[in-house]
């Protein structure tokens, strides 16, 4: 059982857009630490996509962002393609396990 | 540029003992912290560790707590994950990735390793 829970899957068609929650508690969201969300396409290494929340590393495309609201945080993908399918993980802080927690994961089918 | 590089995919035996490291360059490798990050078969990813190479300072998450050990050599830029006794159930992927304000924004290959009798 993951800290952070994300849904297992979510799916869109291309162009569309979809988000992405991730919901923690008063130890780790809420309690202020910022989320950071990742990109696994298949077969390689998770690759940062937002920091801070709602930041994107040079070289994301805007189609990808971030926000946080109390306890939960969502990624959002608009104009959504089909390079696009993946997994993503969030990520934060957790103050009661003294270190740092990813949510469970979603995959993203592009139909 | 910044890179970590990671060596090569393991095959083991239950019980076995395995070092695999992470060299960093391109940046100061004693200025940030270097995590370690499971992936088992079909599943998500678990933190499971990080090293401050300046000063070896290290702190693990609790599932991993006695099951590992994370390393560093600051002379050559290398940080290592090591298991004295190997399990089954240690088979997995296993990423190091560079700590920066709280997130991982640079990442290893990853070293495959399978434990199997």
């Amino acid at each position: 059982q993951s800290v952070l829970t994300q849904p297992p899957s979510v799916s869109g068609a291309p162009g569309q857009r979809v988000t992405i929650s991730c919901t923690g508690s008063s130890s780790n969201i809420g309690a202020g630490y910022d989320v950071h969300w990742y990109q696994q396409l298949p077969g390689t290494a998770p690759k940062l996509l937002i920091y801070g929340n709602s930041n994107r590393p040079s070289g994301v495309p805007d189609r990808f962002s971030g926000s946080k609201s109390g306890t939960s945080a969502s990624l959002a993908i608009s104009g959504l393609q089909a390079e696009d399918e993946a997994d993503y993980y969030c990520q934060s802080y957790d103050s009661s396990l003294s270190g740092y927690v990813f949510g469970g994961g979603t995959k993203l089918t592009v139909l | 540029e910044v890179q970590l590089v990671q060596s090569g995919a393991e095959v083991k035996k239950p019980g076995e003992s395995l070092k695999i490291s992470c060299k960093g360059s391109g940046y100061s490798f004693t200025s940030y912290w270097i995590g370690w990050v499971r992936q088992m078969p079909g599943k998500g990813l678990e933190w499971m560790g990080i090293i401050y190479p300046g000063d070896s300072d290290t702190r693990y998450s609790p599932s991993f707590q006695g099951q590992v050990t994370i390393s560093a050599d600051k002379s050559i830029s290398t940080a290592y994950l090591q298991w004295s006794s190997l399990k089954a159930s240690d088979t997995a992927m296993y990423y190091c990735a560079r700590l920066n304000n709280w997130n991982l924004d640079y990442w290893g290959q990853g070293t495959l390793v399978t434990v199997s009798s």
